[in-house]
């Protein structure tokens, strides 16, 4: 079993859906946690970053950590085309290296 | 603020050959890692530099090298290619490195095929 776990999709969705991403974690020892986006032929960049259990909102996104359950989350409200992309969640702690999920790939109909 | 540069961002070489993949880092930012990244895999890590030291590895075969200059600059070798390195390398750096805060800022990367 991978430490981080995300359904690769694809995910479509229509213009002005919510969009909700998710993936699951087993490493206990996570501290953080943290939501990439890559466009394709990009290297992937930081979107939101979260410490703690709890909800984190930036704008249209919001990312969610339940650590009781080992869940996260990512909404997207609002969606624009400008957000097809790949998504991919990632968990951390002081012990070592990021561990990346595989990434969900969603695409934004207009 | 300079991103973070890649070099070469493509290139294509053949079973056996060996390649050397370069990355300079946003300036100030001491940690470089480095991440393999393919359809079937995700995004694999290969190794993190910390002020020219490497701080952590992944698990990968010993082909798979890598090295971190004085300016912070860092390059990535891989010896003996075979098909399965065909993916794309991307580079990532951070001020104070992984275990710190885990916030990384990734190059476009450099796509490898291997014929």
């Amino acid at each position: 079993q991978k430490e981080v776990e995300q359904d690769p999709g694809p995910l479509s969705v229509p213009e002005g859906a919510i969009v909700s991403l998710n993936c699951t974690y087993s490493n206990s020892a996570f501290q953080y946690f943290m939501w990439y986006r890559q466009y394709s032929r990009k290297g992937p960049e930081l979107l939101m970053y979260t410490y703690s259990s709890g909800n984190k909102e930036d704008g249209r996104f919001t990312a969610q950590v339940d650590k009781s359950s080992k869940y996260i989350s990512l909404f997207i409200r609002d969606s624009q085309p400008s957000d097809s992309a790949t998504y991919l969640c990632a968990g951390g702690g002081s012990q070592g290296n990021l561990i990346f999920g595989k990434g969900t790939k969603l695409s934004v109909k207009p | 603020k300079a991103g973070v540069t890649q070099t070469p961002r493509y290139l294509i070489k053949t079973r056996g050959q060996q390649v050397t993949l370069s990355c300079s880092p946003i300036s100030g930012h001491r940690s470089v890692s480095w991440y393999q990244q393919t359809p079937g895999q995700g995004l694999q890590f290969l190794f993190e530099y910390f002020s020219e030291t490497q701080r952590n590895k992944g698990n990968f075969p010993g082909r798979f090298s890598g090295r971190q200059f004085s300016n912070s600059r860092s390059e990535m070798n891989v010896s003996t290619l075979e098909l399965g390195d065909s993916a794309l390398y991307l580079c990532a750096s951070s001020p104070n490195g992984q275990g710190n805060t885990g916030e990384l800022f990734f190059g476009e990367g450099s796509r490898l095929t291997v014929l």
